[in-house]
């Protein structure tokens, strides 16, 4: 099986943009959870999609948003970025939505805001 | 708010030494996840651990989880400089529901051929 795929790998934004980072889950999936990675803070809970619904939320602004597809692939938005955005973004697919359920890592998008 | 800290932050050693690090929690945890990170990766899971007192062997990898489940330890024999990577110990809440992992900042691992 293909593990999960995140697009694009490296992104660089200025303050004030959006942006979309892509999720393709392990087939069958149909958990999606994101994280923020930061060298002072570590990886942090963004939210968690199953069957196109936003089961949790981490403690994020409203900027942070994200949708499930139907075919399980999912997209976070961060809209008017901050120095502070910039991060590796990871996501994770499950089978099921338990937390003791084996997560499996993307490679993660590393974005920079200027 | 629930915390993992992990220690020591970094560690650097000489192939062929031994190493010990840790995770440490105030609160208890349903089960504990230890992963491995290397740059440019996501992490990758190593272990998971679910009852306290627990230890899991895998290769030159032991993991412990506390008694209280508290708490865990990795122990690693022999190291390898394929071992250098950020580990880091995530765990699950107890009561259900499906909450994202809680992560600690993990521990920077060198192992200098």
């Amino acid at each position: 099986k293909a593990g999960v795929t995140q697009t694009p790998r490296y992104l660089i934004k200025t303050r004030g943009q959006q942006v979309t980072l892509s999720c393709s889950p392990i087939s069958g999936h149909r958990s999606v959870s994101w994280y923020q990675q930061t060298p002072g803070q570590g990886l942090q809970f963004l939210f968690e999609y199953f069957s196109e619904t936003q089961r949790n939320k981490g403690n994020f602004p409203g900027r942070f948003s994200g949708r499930q597809f139907s075919n399980s692939r999912s997209e976070m938005n961060v809209s008017t970025l901050e120095l502070g955005d910039s991060a590796l973004y990871l996501c994770a697919s499950s089978f099921t939505r338990g937390r003791s359920e084996t997560q499996y890592f993307g490679p993660g998008t590393r974005l920079l805001v200027l | 708010t629930q915390l993992l800290e992990q220690s020591p932050q970094f560690l650097s050693i000489q192939e062929g030494e031994n190493l010990t690090v840790y995770c440490n929690s105030s609160s208890v945890f349903s089960s504990l996840q230890w992963y491995r990170q290397e740059p440019g990766e996501g992490p990758v899971l190593l272990v998971t651990v679910v009852t306290g007192g627990e230890v899991k062997k895998l290769k030159r990898l032991t993991f412990q989880f506390g008694d209280a489940r508290k708490d865990s330890s990795l122990h690693i024999t022999a190291a390898q400089p394929g071992d250098t990577g950020l580990y880091l110990c995530a765990g699950a809440t107890p009561g259900g529901g499906a909450d994202g992992l809680t992560f600690g900042k993990g521990t920077h691992l060198i192992i200098q051929p």
